[in-house]
Formats: structure tokens, sequence, C-alpha cells
């Protein structure tokens, strides 16, 4: 079973524009939400983060829209650059079927590609 | 600080044969976690331990094994490599309060 699902696989984007990613979750004791990036060769970055008492988080060109009654959030890259191409992810954390609330249930990921 | 170490960078093995992954934090952090990345799969967790002393299995771990030999040390062993174990590597570790994981730069297995 999938916890956390991220849309689109892929996504093309012209310099100046803005990026959209999104995903969905399903365990609402997720209290979690993080945005990882991951450059080609690299282990994956935190980005950005939010927690489920606020709907939204800015970090200079990068936000996070979190809408816990649909439980979805999304990450919007404003302004996108050839320099934020890379794989994005997803992840919450929280307690699942393990029983612990350390880990993260990461989605599949979106390859971003900023054309100059 | 280098914060998350691995090694080997990259390794190939033969089926059947055994290895073992090593991965070191300098942060001080409870929380460690092996995950491997797979093409369209994201990541997903292998084991982890919560702190010193105790490992858990994750989503996927069959075929492997895990040491938590001291705070700073997170191994992954491989007894008897297969084909499907060829995948990225990451180690992470995170603080239980703030929860951000940090990961290492990756192992790439590839098992012949």
């Amino acid at each position: 079973q999938q916890q956390v699902k991220q849309s689109p696989q892929s996504l093309i984007v012209q310099k100046g524009g803005i990026s959209i990613i999104n995903c969905a979750y399903e365990n609402t004791a997720f209290d979690y939400f993080p945005w990882y990036q991951q450059f080609p060769g690299k282990g994956p970055a935190l980005l950005i983060a939010i927690r489920p008492d606020v709907s939204e988080k800015k970090e200079g060109r990068f936000t996070i829209s979190f809408n816990k009654s649909a439980k979805q959030f999304s990450l919007h890259i404003m302004d996108s650059q050839p320099g934020d191409s890379a794989t994005y992810f997803c992840a919450a954390k929280g307690q699942n079927s393990g029983g612990s609330n350390y880990k993260l249930t990461f989605g599949k990921g979106t390859l971003l590609t900023v054309n100059p | 600080n280098a914060g998350v170490t691995q090694t080997p960078k990259f390794q190939v093995l033969k089926t059947g044969q055994s290895m073992t992954l090593q991965c070191a934090q300098d942060m001080n952090h409870n929380s460690m976690y092996w995950y491997r990345q797979d093409p369209g799969m994201g990541l997903r967790l292998i084991y982890y331990s919560a702190s010193e002393g105790t490992t858990d299995k994750g989503e996927v771990p069959n075929g492997y094994n895990v040491s938590r030999l001291n705070k700073r040390e997170f191994s992954l062993r491989l007894e008897s490599a297969a084909p499907s174990q060829t995948s990225v590597y990451f180690c992470a570790s995170s603080e239980e309060e703030r929860q951000r994981q940090f990961f290492g730069p990756g192992t790439r297995l590839t098992v012949l």
C-alpha cells in the first residue's frame, strides 16, 4: 500500500516558470511533511518542510502548500532555474503500521527539468 | 563535520557473494536508516535503528541484516547477494526531536 502518492513522475518547465509537484497521503497520523531534493549522483537533501498546523510555508523561491482536509500537499518552485533541475521527493512522518513515529515514507519522486 | 559517510561508493558482486556496506555519522544523532533507491520506486526503507543497540525492519528487509555497532556506525550486510539487490543504497541519520534526515552520498551496488 503506497501511503504517499506523488505526481507527476516528470516535469519540464521553461526558465522563469512555475514548477508544481503534488503529493497525497492516506495516514491522518502523519505530522511532518518534508520535501527532499536530489541531484544526480548525490544523496537527497532536505529542501523545505511543513507541519500540519500551518497551510503554507515559504523559503525563498520554494513554497509548500498544505491542505489538511484534502490530505494533500504541494511544492511550488517560483522563477524556476536550470539549476533547479533535479529529482524531488515528498515524504511524510508519523505513526504507521510499524508503530514507530520517526520513519519517513517517501513518494516515488518527480524528475524536474528546467530548460534555459 | 563530514556528516554521513558511506563506503564503498561503488561495488560489483557476483550472485551469492556477501558484503557489508558501511555508514558513519559524526552529528551525534540517535536514529540511523538504510534505504534503497530504484528507478521509479523512490526511496524504500530497509532497516532503521532508533538508538544504539536497537534495530528494526523497514519496508523491504528481506535479504539484508544490519548492525548498529555504536552510536556513530550502522552497517548493512548482504549475506548472499542476488541480482534483485542491484540498487543504490543510502544511509541517513536524524535527530529524534527535529526529524530532519541527513543522507550520505550513496553506494551503487551491482549484482551480476
